[in-house]
């Protein structure tokens, strides 16, 4: 298995452009999530979904959006990137388990730029 | 909202002594947390986790202390390898109906000295 896995690894935009984070994971997992990081902080979630059709916002989803048609993939797109959102990029699933998620995997993540 | 933190952001220690990491919760309806270990450019790495109804748990040279009472978390590394240098954090979620969000604390970097 490949586990999860995360397109581009690096990315440089500038303001206004968009552009779409692709994650896929092939454990046949429920949940996926994504995640931003910035320097000296801890993960913050943007979006994640608990099935194919089925998405909910995370603590940070203002300029994000999401879709889920499939088990395996769960792109995160930026429709006008901003500065703000320079950052590291987590993607990660899970198995549900009972009424919460069970232990997440992460991808190596997508360094994104935008000047 | 409320949030996961850490009590120490580095914490530095000589090879082949104990490591121990600290972390505080303050959702008191949080059940079930986890630590992550993040080595420099990549992801993060599932440790070990334990549940509300549990005060420890061991894994392979780690164990997890939980003390409910005062809302916090341990993270202790025994006998600490040079391959144990990263940044370690702890994160919360509970079981509510709907609730499928992990809260992470901001971290803490472990240096070992070798």
């Amino acid at each position: 298995n490949a586990g999860v896995t995360q397109t581009p690894k690096f990315q440089v935009l500038k303001t206004g452009q968009s552009m779409t984070l692709q994650c896929a994971q092939d454990m046949n997992h429920e949940y996926m999530s994504w995640y931003r990081q910035d320097p000296g902080m801890g993960l913050r979630l943007i979006h994640y979904s608990v099935g194919a059709g089925i998405t909910d916002q995370g603590e940070v989803p203002n300029g994000y959006n999401v879709s889920r048609s499939t088990t395996e993939d769960f792109p995160l797109r930026l429709l006008s990137a901003a500065p703000s959102q320079t950052s590291v990029y987590f993607c990660a699933s899970s198995q549900l388990a009972g009424g919460y998620t069970d232990t997440q995997y992460f991808g190596p993540g997508t360094r994104l730029t935008v000047l | 909202g409320e949030s996961v933190g850490l009590h120490l952001p580095t914490l530095s220690v000589q090879e082949g002594d104990n490591s121990i990491i600290n972390c505080a919760y303050s959702n008191s309806a949080s059940d079930y947390f986890i630590w992550y270990k993040q080595e420099s450019g990549k992801g993060p790495q599932f440790i070990i986790d334990i549940r509300s109804n549990m005060d420890k748990r061991q894994g392979q040279r780690v164990t997890v202390l939980l003390n409910k009472t005062v809302k916090h978390l341990s993270l202790q590394i025994a006998a600490t390898q040079p391959g144990d240098s990263a940044v370690y954090f702890c994160a919360e979620t509970y079981s509510g109906a709907g609730s499928y969000q992990l809260t992470f604390g901001k971290g803490t970097k472990l240096s070992v000295i070798p």
